[in-house]
């Protein structure tokens, strides 16, 4: 069974600019998680989607948001962005209660 | 103060030895999940663990939770090169499919 698929993996934007990293779950998981990953804050939730429905939301500001579509492949979006928002964007998906498996990530690098 | 708190930060190891890595919560836990991630890529998932006493193993990892202290500790027997890698332990504290992650517990493995 193919895992978790992010793309893209490496983006380098300007400050100001937008993006959309997209992540394919497991295929049958319905569930899938976001999760940025600083050096200095560690790994933090951002939302969590199921059947195309956001559940759960991390405290981030409104910049960013995301989707789900009726595959279950999910999409992040970071509007005007900073430099503070580069990280490493891992994306989640799960079947079973909170038995989460990790794509390999995006690392996004904003100048 | 950190809601889980990952005890050490770093560790390093001959290979061969034993050593424990541990992750206290502030707060009732759910549920709680053992990763490793090699840097700066995906996270490995390792065990998860649900009910007070509950002990898991694969391989020469064994995770233990105890409920009453919050707390779950990893235990790496004759510890080799291929363990070395970024430990983080990750709580379901709400209930829900939002995961707190700990800072993680950087682990060298000398030959």
């Amino acid at each position: 069974k193919a895992g978790v698929t992010q793309t893209p993996r490496y983006l380098i934007k300007t400050r100001g600019q937008q993006v959309t990293l997209s992540c394919s779950p497991i295929s049958g998981h319905r569930s899938v998680s976001w999760y940025q990953q600083t050096p200095g804050q560690g790994l933090q939730f951002l939302f969590e989607y199921f059947s195309e429905t956001q559940r759960n939301k991390g405290n981030f500001p409104g910049r960013f948001s995301g989707r789900q579509f009726s595959n279950s492949r999910s999409e992040m979006n970071v509007s005007t962005l900073e430099l503070g928002d580069s990280a490493l964007y891992l994306c989640a998906s799960s079947l079973v209660y909170n038995e989460q498996f990790f794509g390999p990530g995006t690392r996004l690098t904003v100048l | 103060s950190q809601e889980l708190e990952q005890s050490p930060q770093s560790l390093i190891v001959q290979e061969g030895k034993n050593l424990t890595i541990n992750c206290t919560s502030s707060k009732t836990l759910y549920g709680l999940y053992w990763y490793k991630q090699k840097y700066g890529e995906g996270l490995i998932f390792l065990m998860m663990l649900q009910k007070g006493g509950e002990e898991k193993s694969h391989e020469k990892i064994t995770a233990k939770l105890d409920e009453k202290k919050q707390q779950s500790s990893l235990h790496i027997t004759a510890s080799q090169p291929s363990h070395a890698g970024i430990y983080l332990c990750g709580a379901d504290m709400s209930g829900s499919y939002q995961l707190t992650f700990g800072k993680g517990t950087k682990l060298s493995v000398i030959p």
